[in-house]
């Protein structure tokens, strides 16, 4: 079954509010998490990430928050930006190097 | 800038027939890795590797081969195309510090 799971395929936020997406994941192994961006016809590219160590991470606009005992994750994307519409994407690995288990994706669009 | 080129971008394929893209890497990553994405999946990994001429399964890896003859290139073969094949195939490195670079995808038709 599906490890990583994005249970909300679309988002629409306004310009200038909070971009809030959620991961779930199963394995209790993971201690990698990640977001990717994603535009159409491109590369997933890495916005950010956390270990397991740390309930929290950021980045500028971004920030995440790791939930082990309820073993959710998720994106912030604070004073959102029409060019923050794409479709972003939730990971997780084990270990080290980067088998990461994807979720299905969600498609942001911040609208002017 | 790490860079990771797919070929072909695009292609269409006979059902039966055998493909092969192909990824070149410049970025000294010891980690190559295939992925697949169809709509309502995301991506999911066909095959991985860590070291040249070394190949693992990933998590869907029937119908498919992989080779990694060099440090800088990995191959996905489909012996026997199938309809089900058809996708957008991704292939990603990385280095034990854990970020993945993506190629920009393969769209793979099977008629």
């Amino acid at each position: 079954g599906q490890q990583v799971k994005q249970s909300s395929p679309s988002l629409t936020v306004q310009e200038g509010g909070i971009s809030i997406l959620n991961c779930d994941y199963e394995n209790d192994m993971f201690d990698y998490f990640a977001w990717y961006k994603k535009y159409p016809d491109n590369s997933p590219t890495l916005l950010i990430s956390v270990r397991s160590n740390v309930d929290k991470r950021e980045d500028g606009r971004l920030t995440v928050f790791l939930n082990k005992s309820g073993k959710h994750f998720s994106l912030h994307i604070t004073a959102s930006q029409p060019e923050d519409t794409a479709v972003y994407l939730c990971a997780a690995g084990q270990g080290t190097g980067s088998k990461l288990s994807f979720g299905k994706g969600a498609k942001l669009t911040v609208s002017p | 800038e790490a860079a990771v080129t797919q070929s072909p971008r695009s292609k269409v394929a006979v059902t039966g027939g055998k493909v092969t893209l192909s990824c070149h890497q410049t970025n000294n990553h010891d980690y190559m890795y295939w992925y697949r994405q169809d709509t309502g999946h995301g991506l999911r990994l066909i095959h991985y590797s860590y070291v040249a001429d070394s190949t693992e399964k990933g998590d869907i890896p029937d119908g498919y081969k992989a080779s990694r003859p060099s440090q800088e290139n990995f191959s996905l073969i489909l012996e026997l195309a199938s309809l089900s094949q058809t996708a957008v195939y991704f292939c990603a490195s990385s280095d034990d510090r854990e970020e993945v670079f993506f190629g920009k995808g393969t769209r793979l038709t099977v008629v």
